[in-house]
């Protein structure tokens, strides 16, 4: 298995201000998730980005996939407090189980 | 449409007693996952459940825990003689098929005293 490590761990931002969180991860990977979890219960799938992918979209939020620096961001654009919440990502490694990182806790003050 | 749900929402119990905490997921998914996340830390991978494949046991933290999934669809977990190390949320997850999106509970938070 392999562990996606977030960072930065935390970050405080204005309402309206952009967010960019940043993972990095170890070994080839077929796919890469990224989560996000509110008041440390039940997390919700954001967006996956495929091995051959570069960057996808979804509204707010814009993920780019380097493979060959085996890093990942997650930008949120005009952010707002509810999107206040901790923001994990998840290597997939070709069949083998992944175990999330502490994931980044975003802070968006209004 | 349903999503995954936990039941209990929380458990507190005894050092030393038995737990079972009961995951359904979404209906048609074949896989299932358990994941552990204590108080400030990330999630940590306990067991998945894909098909009728026998389980990847390579998570769990000791012989005191176990999980069986009855009929390809509801999972229990056990932690049996409990200890106060064992308190967090406990979530699952469901995918259509291994390695996609994963679909999380509101979890199981367990407390043991």
């Amino acid at each position: 298995s392999q562990q996606g490590e977030e960072d930065p761990q935390a970050l405080s931002i204005q309402e309206g201000e952009n967010a960019t969180m940043n993972c990095s991860y170890k070994t080839s990977i077929n796919n890469l998730q990224w989560y996000r979890q509110n008041s440390g219960r039940g997390l919700v799938h954001l967006i996956l980005i495929r091995s051959n992918e570069r960057e996808k979209h979804s509204g707010r939020l814009r993920v780019t996939l380097d493979t060959s620096k085996k890093s990942s961001s997650l930008l949120i654009t005009a952010s707002r407090a509810a999107d206040t919440a901790s923001y994990f990502c998840a290597p997939d490694n070709y069949g083998q189980n992944f175990v999330f990182g502490p994931g980044t806790r975003l802070s968006v003050l209004p | 449409g349903a999503g995954v749900s936990q039941s209990p929402s929380n458990k507190v119990t005894e050092k030393g007693k038995d737990v079972e905490l009961r995951c359904d997921p979404i209906s048609g998914h074949t896989a299932l996952y358990w994941y552990r996340q204590s108080l400030g830390q990330g999630l940590e991978f306990l067991i998945y459940f894909q098909g009728n494949s026998a389980p990847d046991k390579s998570g769990l933290p000791s012989d005191r825990f176990s999980a069986e999934r009855t009929g390809g669809s509801v999972s229990t977990l056990t932690i049996q003689r409990t200890q106060q190390e064992d308190s967090a949320v406990y979530l699952c997850a469901s995918s259509l098929n291994w390695g996609e999106t994963q679909y999380f509970g509101p979890g199981t938070r367990l407390l043991v005293l």
